[in-house]
């Protein structure tokens, strides 16, 4: 119950084009739902979030889409661009705690 | 400071030695997590400090891993007698808190630790 699960675990695009990365969680107590985003040697940096009464939230070029019904959120990249490779991570948070998915490790060819 | 600081960024150690791993969250921040990333995989919850309460421990692996915080500040983790299987990068984060308001974490580069 506490597990998000992500898929896919890789994720090549062209440049220009859409990444879409999905997470699914069984926990309805769940109330936020940030996207990190993983540079190497780095810490993970948050890239946008939503809370659970929300659909839709689009910051630039990164739109985060949430189906609460079926339990599963996206992440949509539009016009991806070689500076996006990196490894993207969704995550839930209930009471104070973020729950990890696994990772998609994106990479944006030229 | 400005981010999350840790300390050392790298560390080798031999089999069954004591490590420690320091953080310095970002001043101001009450809620503080160490979490643990193996190679190639996600995110693993260790521990969370939140102002004076009782740290959540659910994450520890086991009972030779510990951490504390000190004045609400710099915590440290520390692995007794380390295994191989003890080798990855942990990361602190720290976040600040306000009623139900729920702000993002903010990641420390982590502390890449080899047991060898």
């Amino acid at each position: 119950q506490q597990q998000v699960k992500q898929s896919p675990q890789s994720l090549i695009v062209q440049k220009g084009g859409i990444s879409i990365i999905n997470c699914a969680y069984e926990n309805t107590a769940f109330d936020y739902f940030p996207w990190y985003q993983q540079f190497p040697g780095k810490g993970p940096a948050l890239l946008i979030a939503i809370r659970p009464d929300v659909s839709e939230k689009k910051e630039g070029r990164f739109t985060i889409s949430f189906n609460k019904s079926a339990k599963q959120f996206s992440l949509h990249i539009m016009d991806s661009q070689p500076g996006d490779s990196a490894t993207y991570f969704c995550a839930a948070s209930m009471q104070g705690k973020l729950i990890f998915g696994q990772g998609t490790e994106l990479s944006v060819k030229p | 400071g400005a981010g999350v600081s840790q300390s050392p960024s790298n560390k080798v150690t031999e089999k069954g030695k004591d490590v420690e791993l320091r953080c310095d969250p970002i001043s101001g921040h009450t809620a503080l997590y160490w979490y643990r990333q193996s190679l190639g995989q996600g995110l693993e919850f260790l521990i969370y400090f939140q102002g004076n309460s009782a740290p959540d421990k659910s994450g520890l692996p086991s009972d030779r891993f510990s951490a504390e915080r000190t004045g609400g500040s710099v915590s440290t983790l520390t692995i007794q007698r380390t295994q191989q299987e003890d080798s990855a990068v942990y990361l602190c984060a720290s976040r600040r808190t306000s009623g139900t308001a729920n702000y993002g974490y903010t990641f420390g580069s982590g502390t890449r630790l080899t047991v060898v």
